[in-house]
């Protein structure tokens, strides 16, 4: 139990453009989702909180703008990055909870923005 | 913010061998976890600690969080060559996890 999922695995875009990521909890309600972003050979960095069918909560240094937070039900939340840049490339990892605080991870998504 | 230091930043091993890693923090966490990481990979739970002192064992991995809350080691006894991974510590408050900057295990060539 407890399965998160993330679509799609890897995505390749053109600079100024705009990439959505989806997340989802497969066998739970995810009252609560989270978005982190990892650079290469670094440590989770925690870009947004999400409560279902409320507005996202950005982390200090994160363009709310920017980084599109949509959690319309309790089993999805998106997460798009607008006019993308190279610098916007890393891998994007979200988890999902329930009530009972503990995080299940997604797989990641790996953006690369050419 | 909240800042957690992890050490080694890497580490070798040889198949057989006990590793062991470890994690403070100027904060108090009520939870601390420990998870793995592959390459491409979402991190993994390994080892959740809910009390100071505590000390879980899971397998052939065994954490302690501090008597302070603000530390916490892992171990990993008779290494095998799946050990191979990224390790990170994470606190929790609330409903956040701080994460550590990780251990990097390798096996030696």
């Amino acid at each position: 139990g407890a399965v998160v999922s993330q679509h799609p695995s890897w995505v390749i875009c053109k600079s100024g453009t705009s990439v959505k990521i989806e997340c989802r909890s497969l066998d739970f309600q995810a009252t609560t989702m989270f978005w982190y972003r990892q650079f290469p050979k670094q440590s989770l960095m925690l870009m947004a909180t999400s409560n279902e069918g409320s507005k996202a909560t950005y982390e200090q240094g994160v363009e709310k703008d920017k980084f599109l937070i949509n959690h319309a039900s309790l089993t999805l939340s998106t997460l798009t990055v607008t006019s993308a840049h190279p610098e916007d490339s890393s891998f994007y990892i979200c988890s999902a909870s329930a009530d009972t605080d503990t995080q299940y991870f997604g797989p990641g998504t790996r953006l690369t923005v050419l | 913010g909240q800042q957690l230091n992890q050490s080694p930043q890497s580490m070798f091993i040889q198949e057989g061998e006990d590793v062991s890693m470890n994690c403070t923090s100027s904060s108090i966490f009520n939870t601390w976890l420990w998870y793995k990481q592959d390459p491409g990979e979402g991190p993994v739970l390994l080892i959740a600690l809910y009390k100071a002192g505590e000390l879980t064992s899971n397998g052939r991995l065994t954490a302690q969080f501090g008597i302070t809350r603000k530390d916490s080691f892992l171990n990993i006894s008779a290494s095998i060559p799946s050990d191979v991974g990224i390790y990170f510590c994470a606190g929790q408050a609330g409903n956040k996890l701080t994460f550590g900057g990780g251990t990097r295990v390798l096996v030696k060539p």
